[in-house]
This record gives structure tokens, sequence and C-alpha cells, in this order.
């Protein structure tokens, strides 16, 4: 089982603010990774490290953590962000690294 | 532009072994640390191993430690990950991958490959 937890769905009305949450100990004292991945493609990264974007990620897309909770939120869903999204970091039982379990993010 | 594009999957049986091999282009493949992540169909990421730059560190998660072998030869660009003592739940999608940032140990990652199939079956 996986030491960090995702909700496993999430929806979001077309054009407002969603926020996909990861939770962990690990998390405390290391930044998380996010990557979305749409059907039959390989994940791409969308935030990593405090709050950074890699090139050609919309800005609509940004990163925070408080305690032992990261999250991503997406400004102003668009249809095209309808994916399931992971959150990755250093795993506080043992592995030294782990990703959550995904969330599937809806646009309706 | 980056490109990595795994080989070697396929059918095997339980308890067989298989080499995957990753070819990256487009990079200082030397400067960078490697994962493995795989996928079961349907299922989410997770995460299998990983190499440092140099080689001179590697990491397993543990449903894999012991059977899987993680290396790469810098000099040919391929990064490698020897499968021995497959299982069914060995059955998945693996995807090589490049950390962000060069010669760091992170789990940060900007590229991925395709992925190759592999599927544990009698």
């Amino acid at each position: 089982s996986s030491e960090l937890t995702q909700d496993p769905a999430v929806s979001v009305a077309l054009g407002q603010t969603v926020r996909i949450t990861c939770q962990g100990d690990s998390l405390r004292s290391y930044y998380a990774s996010w990557y979305q991945q749409k059907p039959g493609q390989a994940p791409v990264l969308v935030i990593y490290g405090k709050n950074n974007r890699p090139s050609g990620i919309p800005d609509r897309f940004s990163g925070s953590s408080s305690g032992n909770t990261a999250s991503l939120t997406i400004t102003g869903a668009q249809a095209e962000d309808e994916a399931d999204y992971y959150c990755n970091s250093r795993d506080s039982s043992g592995n030294p690294w782990v990703f959550g379990g995904g969330t599937k993010l809806t646009v309706l | 532009q980056v490109q990595l594009v795994e080989s070697g999957g396929g059918v095997v049986q339980p308890g067989g072994s298989l080499r995957l091999s990753c070819a990256a282009s487009g990079f200082t493949f030397s400067s960078y640390g490697m994962h493995w992540v795989r996928q079961a169909p349907g299922k989410g990421l997770e995460w299998v191993a990983f190499i440092r730059y140099d080689g001179s560190n590697k990491y397993y998660a543990d449903s894999v430690k012991g059977r899987f072998t993680i290396s790469r030869d810098n000099s040919k660009n391929t990064l490698y990950l020897q499968m021995n003592s497959l299982r069914a739940e060995d059955t998945a999608v693996y995807y090589c991958a490049k950390v962000v940032v060069a010669y760091s140990s992170s789990g940060e990652i900007d590229y991925w490959g395709q992925g190759t199939l592999v599927t544990v079956s009698s």
C-alpha cells in the first residue's frame, strides 16, 4: 500500500478551481512532484519542488504544501485537464520514493 | 529533444527472466540519475528502481529487491533493468524516466519513455 494518500476521484466544473491533495508523513520534510497521465499515454510532470512548472505547463497549475499535505491546484480547469494525477515524494517507511495512488479528475 | 525508448518487454513464464533496455538521446545521459517506474494494467504508478548518474548508488522498491537489478552504460547512453524470478504481479508497463536536475538523487522526473509491456503468464 502507498504511503502517500490521494482521493481516488475528484470532479470540477469547467472553468472552476480544483485542489487535488496528497497526504503523507514524508511531506513534512520533502516536496511532492505531480504528474498528469491521460489514457494510453506516459505521465507528464506538471509541478515539482516548492512550486515549479516545467516549460509548456500552463500557469493554471500550481503547487503548495502544508504540514503533511501537498496540494495541486488547477485554477480555471479546462476540458483537457481531465486525467489521472499522481503525487510522488520520498517514502517515510523504507522505500526511497513512492507514488500516491492517483486521483482521477473529471471536468464536468 | 529528449528521447527515451524502452525495449525488451514481452511475455515470460513465472520464474523467468527478462532484460529491459532504455536508449536515451537528446541530453547528457551520464549527468542524470534514472528511474524505472511501472504501471500494472488499470492500476497506478509504482516506483521500481533508481540509479545515480555515475552508477555508484542504486535503490530498489521492496517488491523487487533481490530480483531486479538496475544498471547503466554511459558509453552507450543506455539504461537497463534485469528482471529475474518474475511473478504474475510484475506484469506491467515499465517506463524509464529521467530526473529533472543533473547529478541529483531525486524523485522528480521530467521525461518518461513510452513504456514497454511485460506480461508474466504461463
